[in-house]
């Protein structure tokens, strides 16, 4: 169970929309329609944002969107927001009843 | 209102046992498609997932701590505990307790606010 991958930031502009990868292999994040994405500001715990490759809980912004193409699954923000700087990380369903999270990535609202 | 909440020691030796407790309302656990999972987070570094638990009693760990985990439900008392041996100092992090919701999906909806253990002699 490796870490999938992602940036450690990304950063970008009131307003713009920016895209953080999450790379892993066939076995989990290709092998499944199961990526979740969470939110983490500092010092809380994380939010569900989006389950299932692209399902966007209620009460969730609808401008978190997720999609996924081979072993590489995205989180886009678009209309990108002060209050959106946070950690971010994906996590899949990894066969067997096992999960697996990414590295994190720290988006800054320049 | 579902809420999860853990409670444990927050602060244990090298080598001794760390028993955790997640304490949930708002859901059963007896539920079909309900599962409680246990995710930690070192300060400053990415989350890791540790174990599941699920509605049928089946429970699945991490690969590379699997020897030292166990997780177990009380459902009379809507809780599920975590237990982790040989506890050592790259063990400190925060323990989140969270919730998957039903079967057709994976995401942990809802989540605890987190206990910090520190293993320190």
């Amino acid at each position: 169970q490796s870490a999938l991958t992602q940036p450690a930031s990304v950063s970008g502009s009131p307003g713009q929309s920016i895209t953080i990868p999450c790379t892993g292999t066939s076995s989990d994040v290709g092998g499944y329609d199961y990526v979740s994405w969470y939110q983490q500001h500092p010092g809380k715990a994380p939010k569900l944002l989006i389950s299932d490759v692209s399902n966007r809980p209620s009460g969730v912004s609808n401008r978190f969107s997720g999609s996924k193409s081979g072993n590489t699954a995205s989180l886009t923000i678009s209309g990108l927001q002060a209050e959106d700087e946070a950690d971010y990380y994906c996590s899949s369903y990894a066969s067997s009843g096992t999960y697996v999270f990414g590295a994190g990535t720290k988006v800054t609202v320049l | 209102q579902v809420t999860l909440s853990e409670s444990g020691p927050a602060l244990v030796k090298p080598t001794q046992t760390l028993t955790l407790t997640c304490t949930f309302s708002g859901f059963s656990l007896n539920t079909s498609g309900v599962c409680v999972t246990w995710i930690r987070q070192p300060p400053g570094k990415a989350l890791e997932w540790l174990a599941l638990i699920d509605w049928d009693d089946d429970k699945f760990y991490s690969t590379s701590l699997k020897t030292r985990l166990t997780i177990s439900k009380d459902t009379s008392k809507n809780q599920v505990v975590l237990t982790m041996t040989n506890m050592d100092p790259v063990d400190t992090a925060t323990y989140y307790c969270a919730r998957i919701p039903y079967m057709s999906t994976t995401a942990f909806d809802i989540w605890g606010q987190g206990t910090m253990v520190t293993v320190s002699s």
